[in-house]
């Protein structure tokens, strides 16, 4: 069945980048999102990426997708305190069906 | 606009005792869901609703029941709480051909 994959944690010093990663299954997979939950709150969406796209860029995000190796990345440049959260990988397997979140990673920025 | 807001914001509630947990949005999305999240687990769907007077089960629907009189509302009912229920539950909403979901604040929920 369909799967996504995130490391738990990612510490990182304020300033530098962030880069998030995240494995799925499922070939057929359309869209990919990213989203962000802080503490307390739902989750928001951050971006999302086609998949017949590469990258795309939005501001001091970036994704970067390999279709071939089925792998998603979130950069986050010049990290900031307000980044920490709890970053969520998603993907949508087929029209009309509800995405598949992985298990969410851990940001924690350090000033 | 609101988007999505659910109530209440957090309950507890004693193991037996029937509860709905209420979810409502301005947005006339078709498409509702409802997640339960814990720790180590991440987001699970437990059931969902592609359209008014439509729903289907997700991957943990167990002991939960949906209803979908119309597009705006989309409560979860927890017919006989059991201690196992206790998390935070979230509403979400889809619409487009992204298919974009947006998420409400969640209900805190605890059965003793």
């Amino acid at each position: 069945g369909e799967d996504v994959e995130q490391s738990l944690f990612l510490s990182v010093r304020e300033g530098d980048s962030s880069v998030i990663n995240c494995t799925y299954t499922d070939s057929s997979s359309t869209y990919l999102y990213w989203y962000k939950q802080e503490p307390g709150a739902g989750l928001q969406l951050l971006t999302y990426i086609f998949s017949n796209m590469d990258m795309k860029q939005d501001q001091r995000l970036t994704v970067l997708l390999n279709k071939k190796d089925k792998h998603l990345s979130l950069r986050i440049a010049d990290t900031q305190t307000g980044d920490s959260a709890i970053y969520f990988c998603a993907e949508r397997a087929q029209a009309g069906t509800a995405l598949i979140f992985g298990k969410g990673t851990t940001l924690s920025v350090s000033s | 606009i609101a988007g999505i807001t659910q109530a209440p914001t957090s309950q507890i509630l004693a193991a037996g005792r029937r509860m709905t947990l209420r979810c409502t949005q301005d947005m006339r999305h078709n498409a509702m869901y409802w997640y339960r999240q814990d720790l180590g687990l991440g987001l699970r769907l437990i059931h969902y609703s592609n359209t008014a007077g439509t729903t289907g089960k997700g991957e943990v629907p167990d002991g939960y029941s949906v209803s979908r009189a119309n597009t705006d509302d989309f409560p979860l009912t927890l017919a006989s709480a059991v201690p196992s229920q206790t998390s935070v539950y979230f509403c979400a909403s889809s619409e487009g051909p992204t298919d974009t979901q947006y998420f409400g604040p969640g209900t805190r929920l605890t059965v003793l």
